[in-house]
């Protein structure tokens, strides 16, 4: 079965300060998609990034980095310097290869205070 | 032009009613699927077509039924509506297979009374 793991329901930061959601995820597959996706409070669902299960490489995005590693199945998302505009449920989610079905995890709520 | 709209975006209705959600997109894509926001925001997949065939079907009671007239449309009709039905319906698409990201639309607000 595949299932995505966001433990950290809500996560409240200070302006510029650095923050990390965490993202685990349960696979049996080899080949397989990781996925990335804001909602800010005016509720559409914005893409961030995708990685792929072969690619381990660390990406960087202007202040937003993630750090994929396949030893942990984990796929943890930083934002450096968090502004205000950052405030907004993060999801994470899982697809396998040649499936249609993207798992999203719970998502975690990030407030970032002025 | 958007890319993957729905409407309407936000509808009230009654206990009991029947009613529809429809959904387009532009992107060319062979994939479209609705996507449940409870309360939670929790996210669930309820149905998925591909070239106009069901190829997912979560748990979603037999009130829920996906209709794509063609590719570029996938709407929903819900029957009997009950409370808890009430929750933000979200349209997406994508190209076909695993790697490709879905785009997703604006999202529909249903209360039920």
């Amino acid at each position: 079965a595949q299932k995505v793991t966001q433990a950290q329901t809500e996560i409240s930061v200070v302006e510029k300060e650095d923050v990390t959601l965490d993202c685990v995820y349960e696979t049996r597959d080899t080949t397989y998609y990781l996925f990335w996706y804001k909602q800010p409070p005016s509720g559409e669902l914005v893409f961030l990034i995708r990685r792929n299960s072969f690619d381990e490489q660390n990406e960087i995005s202007g202040r937003y980095s993630w750090n994929f590693q396949k030893s942990t199945s984990s796929f943890n998302f930083t934002i450096t310097a968090s502004q205000v505009v950052d405030s907004a449920v993060y999801f994470c989610a899982l697809r396998m290869y040649n499936n249609n079905d993207m798992r999203f995890g719970a998502g975690t709520r990030l407030t970032v205070k002025p | 032009d958007t890319a993957v709209s729905q409407t309407p975006k936000y509808l009230v209705t009654q206990m009991g009613n029947d009613k529809s959600i429809k959904c387009e997109q532009n992107l060319g894509h062979d994939t479209m699927y609705w996507y449940k926001q409870d309360s939670k925001k929790f996210l669930k997949i309820m149905f998925s077509y591909n070239n106009k065939e069901l190829i997912i079907n979560e748990t979603v009671p037999n009130r829920f039924s996906p209709k794509s007239p063609d590719k570029a449309h996938l709407n929903l009709h819900i029957n009997s509506l009950e409370l808890g039905d009430s929750a933000v319906y979200f349209c997406a698409s994508s190209k076909e297979s695993g790697a490709n990201v879905l785009t997703f639309g604006a999202g529909s607000r249903l209360t039920v009374l």
